[in-house]
Order: structure tokens, then C-alpha cells, then sequence
């Protein structure tokens, strides 16, 4: 089963910087992941998919790049609704998984 | 739009069986997609449970294959999921959601607001 571990646990940010999130795989996942943000007493939000290709309706500041084991979710300026946690998924192989997840908190 | 409803008991008891039903609205559960269980314990990270089209066709995680099953029922456009035996480990939130591109293995694209199930005597 392929891992997906997530850096840092948590990134303290203040509003209108950037945040880069990492996801690393065990293993080659090609470009099938996908980047979810979630909010306390919410549902995921699908945001990426592809690694590259933002979902319906998802602001152009985030945005996702990498291949193979290393990818990266990047937020070009935090706003106050962007303050959640992030995680990636894996699909390439089976059983999908999830990494554990980033906190983006307030600095 | 695609909107997806938990429901069931919140508490179950140790070595019973945890059972939830996904309500699906907006969207036939008949047609080209497929669906699947996802959960999330107190603190944790999500884990997936399995995925399920038109009944006929079930994928299930590893380490919970033994104790779950899933079911359909069109007539209600809802879908089920049934575990067995279950311990303070199963306690989580649980989501339904529907996976994307009409494929089995793919991302989730729409998710229900999730349920939370403790297991306690």
C-alpha cells in the first residue's frame, strides 16, 4: 500500500502570504492526486485533482504542481477563509489513500 | 447539483454492527458514477473504506474487507454500509462521497457533511 505523508503538521501564515504545502508518496503515483481542504464540522472540499487541475469553482490562488512521489499545494496569498487543513490523496493504485494532513494556521 | 446525506445511530455498542445510509439528491446513484465511504477518527487523517457501483461491483480496504459490506438501493437512491464486530477503534467521523470521472479509482468530487459514530458500552 502506498503512504502519502504530509510537511510541515502545521504552517502558521499571515494573511495575504504564501503557503506551500508538500505531499510526498512511498511510491510513483504518476500526476493521480488530488488536494482536499477541510474545515472544522465541514466536508473535504475537492481543490486539485491531476496534481495540476483545480476543481469546479476553486479560486485561481491555489494551485498544485509535481509528479511521481513529491507534489506541492501552493496558496499564492492566504485569505481568511484559506485558514484549514490540507490533504492529499493518492489514486494511482489501489487502496487510495490519504496523507495525514497540514493545519494552515494564522500567524 | 450532487448532494450527498449521512444518516444512522450515532452510538453503537462494542461487537455490534455499525450500519449508515448515504442519501443522494440531484443525481441518479444508477447512472455512471461510482461512490464510496471514507472516515475520519477524532484527530486523525481520512481513512477510505470502500467503493460501490450500481451493487454489482465492490471495492473494499484491506484491513476493514473482513467486517464491511455495502448495498444499494435505487429505488431510494441511497447507498449502505454495514460493519461488523465493531470496536472503539471504528470510532469516527463517517462521510459518503461520490468519486470522480465516472471511474472507481479517482478522486472525491462531491461529499456528504459526515456522521459521527462513537462506539461505547
Amino acid at each position: 500500500e502506498i503512504v502519502m505523508t504530509q510537511s510541515p503538521a502545521t504552517l502558521s501564515v499571515s494573511p495575504g502570504e504564501r503557503a506551500t504545502l508538500s505531499c510526498r508518496a512511498s511510491q510513483s503515483v504518476s500526476s493521480n492526486l488530488a488536494w482536499y481542504q477541510q474545515k472544522p464540522g465541514q466536508a473535504p472540499r475537492l481543490l486539485i485533482y491531476g496534481a495540476s487541475t483545480r476543481a469546479t469553482g476553486i479560486p485561481a490562488r491555489f494551485s498544485g504542481s509535481g509528479s511521481g512521489t513529491e507534489f506541492t499545494l501552493t496558496i499564492s496569498s492566504l485569505q481568511s477563509e484559506d485558514f484549514a487543513v490540507y490533504c492529499c490523496q493518492q489514486y494511482n493504485n489501489w487502496p487510495p489513500a490519504f496523507g495525514q494532513g497540514t493545519k494552515v494556521e494564522i500567524k | 447539483q450532487v448532494q450527498l446525506q449521512e444518516s444512522g445511530p450515532g452510538l453503537v455498542k462494542p461487537s455490534e454492527t455499525l450500519s449508515l445510509t448515504c442519501a443522494v439528491s440531484g443525481y441518479s446513484i444508477s447512472s455512471y458514477y461510482y461512490w464510496g465511504w471514507i472516515r475520519q477518527p477524532p484527530g486523525k487523517g481520512l481513512e477510505w473504506i470502500g467503493t460501490i457501483y450500481h451493487g454489482d461491483s465492490t471495492y473494499y480496504s484491506p484491513s476493514l474487507k473482513s467486517r464491511v459490506t455495502f448495498s444499494v438501493d435505487t429505488s431510494k437512491n441511497q447507498f449502505s454500509l454495514k460493519l461488523t464486530s465493531v470496536t472503539a477503534a471504528d470510532t469516527a467521523v463517517y462521510y459518503c462521497a461520490r468519486v470522480g470521472q465516472q471511474y472507481q479509482l479517482r478522486f472525491f468530487d462531491y461529499w456528504g457533511q459526515g456522521t459521527l459514530v462513537t462506539v461505547s458500552s
